[in-house]
Parts: structure tokens; sequence; C-alpha cells
């Protein structure tokens, strides 16, 4: 399966807005959207944003996704110490009938 | 309470079985896809499978690397999606969770973890 990239780290100083990316193929996040999704160590993931832009009721207006070509993006503005946290998308592939992860990215909030 | 319950884990010598279930509870069940998706002590998520909620008949899909040895199904009368892992190995110890699929994984249990070691 071919799965999403996502780099493995990304650190922004409190306050300060991280982009986190995510690439995919045509075949899913290009076709299919993305969705993002946050991870606390110990707890289970937390949907942010699905179909690349739509937000969850109750997620902070902080968390803003969107999508160009096969890459999705999320991105985080005023960073804060609570935002520090992995951070994986998510894809359906049309053509392999699976859903992919990607590897997550670590945030560090500096 | 919106929620899904697993249960089921446990500690398995390679090559055995194990049937997980998930207790889903404050929607409704029947008309939402449900997965299953795992995470390795320390690794990132990984989707195991999907089945459908069409009343016209389910579909499932798997990860190559279950296919042919899990199975993923539901009763709606109960509420409770399962999943049958035979012929186990040491690479699927790993939490295990399940998931509902209204916009995209929307709802996750707290899990429940599978450790395959002889």
């Amino acid at each position: 399966q071919a799965g999403l990239t996502q780099p493995p780290s990304v650190s922004q100083d409190l306050r300060q807005t991280a982009t986190l990316t995510c690439i995919g193929n045509s075949n899913n996040v290009g076709s299919q959207g993305v969705a993002w999704l946050q991870q606390h160590q110990g707890h289970p993931p937390k949907l942010l944003s699905y179909r690349s832009n739509n937000r969850p009721s109750g997620i902070s207006e902080r968390f803003s996704a969107s999508r160009s070509g096969n890459t999705g993006f999320l991105t985080i503005t005023g960073l804060q110490p609570e935002d520090e946290a992995d951070y994986y998308c998510s894809a359906w592939d049309s053509s392999l009938h699976v859903w992919e992860f990607g590897g997550g990215t670590k945030l560090t909030v500096l | 309470q919106v929620q899904l319950v697993e249960s089921g884990g446990g500690m398995v010598q390679p090559g055995r079985s194990l049937r997980l279930s998930c207790a889903a509870s404050g929607f409704a069940f029947s008309y939402y896809g449900m997965h299953w998706v795992r995470q390795a002590p320390g690794k990132g998520l990984e989707w195991v499978a999907v089945i459908s909620y069409s009343f016209t008949g389910s579909f499932q899909y798997y990860a190559d690397s279950v296919k042919g040895r899990f199975t993923i199904s539901r009763d709606n009368s109960k509420n409770t999606l399962y999943l049958q892992m035979n012929s186990l190995r040491p690479e699927d110890t790993a939490l295990y969770y399940c998931v509902k699929e209204s916009d995209a994984f929307d709802l996750w249990g707290r899990g429940t973890m599978v450790t395959v070691s002889s």
C-alpha cells in the first residue's frame, strides 16, 4: 500500500502558526480528500477535520485544513502548549480500496 | 452517552486466534460504517478493516497485512462490532481501536491491547 507521507516532526514557537503537510496521490488525497487527527500521548486520536476542509463541531477555529492537488495541509494558528501532539492524516484510496494513514508528525511547541 | 468500548484483548501465542468486540452506544449503530484501527507500541496508526452500514448488503475491506487472516463483522441487533483474528503474528501486537465513520473517523474507543508472543 502506497501510504501517505508526513514529515516526522515540526517545531514552532508559542503563539505562532504551524503548517503540517500530507502528500498522497491522485487515488487518495487528490480525489478523495484528506482527514486530520490529533493524538495526545496515552489517548485515542481525535478528528480535527474531514474531506480536506471541514471541521467537526467543537474543534477550535485555530485548526484549518486545505488541499492542493495531491497534498493536504493542516494549519494551526496561535499555537498553544496543548497543541503539542502527534498529528495524522488519512485518506481513502479509491484504487486500492483501503484507508491509509500518514506516518504522523510530532508537533513541538517551543 | 455516545461511546465505543472495546474488549477481548490479551496475550496470545503466535498462530493462535482471538476475537475482539466493540460495544456501541448512544447512536444508531446500524447506520454507520465501522472500522478497526491499530497502533503498535510507540508507532503510528494503521488501518485494519472496515465494514459498511448498508442494509442492502454489507461490504468489507482489509489492509493487505491482515487480509485472509482477520474478519470484520457486525451484529446490528446487539450494536456490536467484531474482529476475528486468526493466525496471529508477533507483528499484530498493538492497541486495537474501534472507530465509527460518519465524517471520516469521528468517534474512537479507548482500545484493547493485543500482545502476540510465545
